[in-house]
């Protein structure tokens, strides 16, 4: 099955430093892809709609400047926390779908998340 | 976007049948309807999607009324595995960039 590997699962940063998290689909390609924060014991938050080859779609009340987007080819998408504080400290979450006309409405496929702190 | 409401937790106990229902009212003629399992510090994972009547996978069924206005999701024969915590989708991937919006999602937890 359709496969989404996001790397690190963990990382530990200073305040004022940037971070960045990468998403790849294995095994198919993606035009599209999402980007989630989640808090402690929430849901899934949506931050933005990751194109590739254009710019990202963010969702309201997220910084573009603070998190930065960039989805170069089909199988990447990566994003970056750009100085960080410890309120940025969350875990972080992409998906993907497959695409083509085969595919319609295929379901979402996520990462395995990032546990970002910012101390 | 279709806004989802499900239970807050539900408890079960093993080898039992549980169903989890999520209303979607305003849900629109190409959603479907998707469910995904979290366990802590994971990603979701896919478990079934529909868009009428009754799916069934080797995990689960998803059962789903005329007017689509909710769904449910059926676990047969739970165990402590699955706890976690669930989630209902309902989208299209042609709308809206084809995301779709989180609810609070439905903590199972399966005690012995």
């Amino acid at each position: 099955g359709a496969v989404v590997s996001q790397h690190p699962s963990r990382v530990i940063c200073k305040s004022g430093t940037s971070v960045k998290i990468e998403c790849r689909s294995l095994d198919f390609q993606a035009t599209t892809m999402f980007w989630y924060r989640q808090f402690p014991k929430q849901s899934l938050m949506l931050m933005a709609t990751s194109n590739e080859g254009s710019k990202a779609t963010y969702e309201q009340g997220v910084e573009k400047d603070k998190f930065l987007i960039n989805h170069a080819s089909l199988t990447l998408s990566t994003l970056t926390v750009t100085s960080a504080h410890p309120e940025d400290s969350s875990f972080y979450i992409c998906s993907a779908r497959e695409e083509g006309a085969s595919s319609y409405n295929s379901p979402l496929h996520f990462g395995n998340g990032t546990r970002l702190t910012v101390t | 976007l279709a806004k989802t409401t499900q239970p807050i937790s539900m408890d079960s106990y093993e080898g039992q049948e549980v169903n989890i229902t999520c209303s979607h009212n305003n849900i629109a003629t190409n959603d479907y309807i998707t469910w995904y399992q979290q366990f802590p510090s994971q990603g979701p994972r896919f478990i079934i999607q529909g868009y009428k009547t009754k799916v069934t996978n080797e995990v689960a069924s998803l059962f789903i009324p005329a007017d689509r206005k909710s769904s449910t999701l059926s676990l047969p024969r739970v165990s402590l595995s699955d706890t976690a915590v669930y989630y209902c989708l309902v989208g299209d991937r042609a709308t809206n960039a084809g995301k779709s919006t989180f609810g609070d999602g439905t903590t199972l937890t399966v005690k012995p």
